[in-house]
């Protein structure tokens, strides 16, 4: 079973622009999760979404925003992109939603100069 | 304010020890709490514990939660190289809409 897969693996952005950045889930699973992790504040969540409805949210600026689409991929977008948003973004997905049985994707390394 | 704290930040032992690897949190309407193993990019899942659950084991690792004290720790008996990665410590809590809140880590390295 091929897991989790992210799209771009790298990313170089300047500020201001804006990204969208990709998640497709296992096969059979119906949450996805975002994640943000850089060296300075480690990982954060950033929202899950199930069955295309946005669950959860963590504490991001509205610049942040995702979608799930009816096959259950995701995309993430960032919007007037900030240096301080440079990290490394993650996807997870698990089966059903309240499950921490997540696999995550290798991540998108997102560099704003 | 960190809501969940880690400790050490950072240890370096020798294969056979065994180490125990902490996590304090303090959060309101606290669901579960769970440990992640990070190589290189992408953290793993060890094992979750949940608000009902006191201690959970997986091969060398074993943790235990304590409600009272909001404190958790993971041990791993006879540490292996390949233990060596950053271990994560992550809370679920809120009512109804959930949020999940990491810990720093500990990076832990195991040298022959």
């Amino acid at each position: 079973k091929a897991g989790v897969t992210q799209t771009p693996r790298y990313l170089i952005k300047t500020r201001g622009q804006q990204v969208t950045l990709s998640c497709s889930p296992i096969s059979g699973h119906r949450s996805v999760s975002w994640y943000q992790q850089t060296p300075g504040q480690g990982l954060q969540f950033l929202f899950e979404y199930f069955s295309e409805t946005q669950r959860n949210k963590g504490n991001f600026p509205g610049r942040f925003s995702g979608r799930q689409f009816s096959n259950s991929r995701s995309e993430m977008n960032v919007s007037t992109l900030e240096l301080g948003d440079s990290a490394l973004y993650l996807c997870a997905s698990s089966r059903d939603a309240y499950s921490y049985e997540q696999y995550f994707g290798p991540g998108t390394r997102l560099t704003v100069t | 304010e960190d809501k969940v704290v880690q400790s050490p930040l950072s240890l370096v032992v020798h294969e056979g020890d065994t180490v125990t690897l902490n996590c304090s949190y303090e959060v309101t309407n606290f669901r579960s709490l769970l440990w992640y193993k990070q190589e290189k990019k992408a953290p793993t899942f060890p094992f979750m514990l949940t608000s009902s659950g006191i201690e959970k084991k997986s091969g060398r690792l074993s943790s235990i939660l304590d409600k009272k004290e909001l404190f958790s720790i993971l041990n791993i008996t006879a540490t292996q190289t390949g233990d060596s990665a950053v271990y994560l410590c992550a809370v679920e809590y809120g009512a109804g809409s959930y949020q999940l809140t990491f810990g720093k880590g500990t990076k832990l390295s195991v040298i022959p």
